[in-house]
């Protein structure tokens, strides 16, 4: 199985600021991976699949880059509204798999 | 647009069987792949099972494998997930899910229904 790390495990930033959240994956896995947000209580919303395509109705400041084995997350200018935990699934082999998930917290 | 609603779960004991159901409507549901994932109290998201849009094709989590089936129907737009031999590892909340397509990602989900093994 293809197992999937991503750091840092919990970030806190400023409103505006800009933030990265890495997934990497034990083998390569070319473009099939997906980053997912999911708030307290709430079940995960696709952001971007296929590592940089950003889902209908998601705002752009939101973007994803990476192909292989190393992946990113970038939130170009932090609002409150993007408070959450992010995860990475990887789509390349069965089962998929989820990364551990990324905490963001706003200062 | 897309609603998926499951329900089924409750507090049911070790060793014991539960089936899960989810209906899906806002969209063609015998066009699309269909996935369980859950979430354990507190933890991360672990993949569970997705079946093909017709059914041919079922591809299951590690932990779950011999012991729970993915099944539909598309008649009644309704998704299925029996699990037999539960333990107390089991317990998590249960999402399901829509594929966009390819078996690929999980573009829409449910609410999910929370499902507790203890005795």
């Amino acid at each position: 199985d293809i197992q999937m790390t991503q750091s840092p495990s919990s970030v806190s930033a400023s409103v505006g600021d800009r933030v990265t959240i890495t997934c990497r994956a034990s083998q390569g896995i070319r473009s099939w991976l997906a980053w997912y947000q999911q708030k307290p209580g709430k079940p995960p919303k696709l952001l971007i699949y296929e590592a940089s395509n950003l889902q209908s109705g998601v705002p752009s400041r939101f973007s994803g880059s990476g192909s292989g084995t190393d992946f990113t997350l970038t939130i170009s200018s932090l609002q409150p509204e993007d408070v959450a935990t992010y995860f990475c699934q990887q789509a390349g082999s069965f089962p998929f798999t989820f990364g551990p998930g990324t905490k963001l917290h706003v200062k | 647009q897309v609603q998926l609603v499951e329900s089924g779960g409750g507090v049911v004991q070790p060793g014991k069987s539960l089936r899960l159901s989810c209906a899906g409507s806002g969209f063609t549901f015998s066009s699309y792949g269909m996935h369980w994932v859950r979430q354990a109290p507190g933890k991360g998201l672990e993949w569970v099972a997705v079946i093909t849009y017709n059914a041919v094709t079922k591809y299951y989590g590690d932990s779950v494998k011999g012991r729970f089936t993915i099944s539909r129907d598309n008649d009644k737009n309704t998704l299925y997930l029996q699990m037999n031999s539960l333990t107390a590892e089991d317990t998590a909340v249960y999402y399901c899910a829509k594929d966009r397509q390819l078996l690929s990602v999980l573009d829409h989900w449910g609410q999910g229904t929370l499902v507790t093994v203890s005795s």
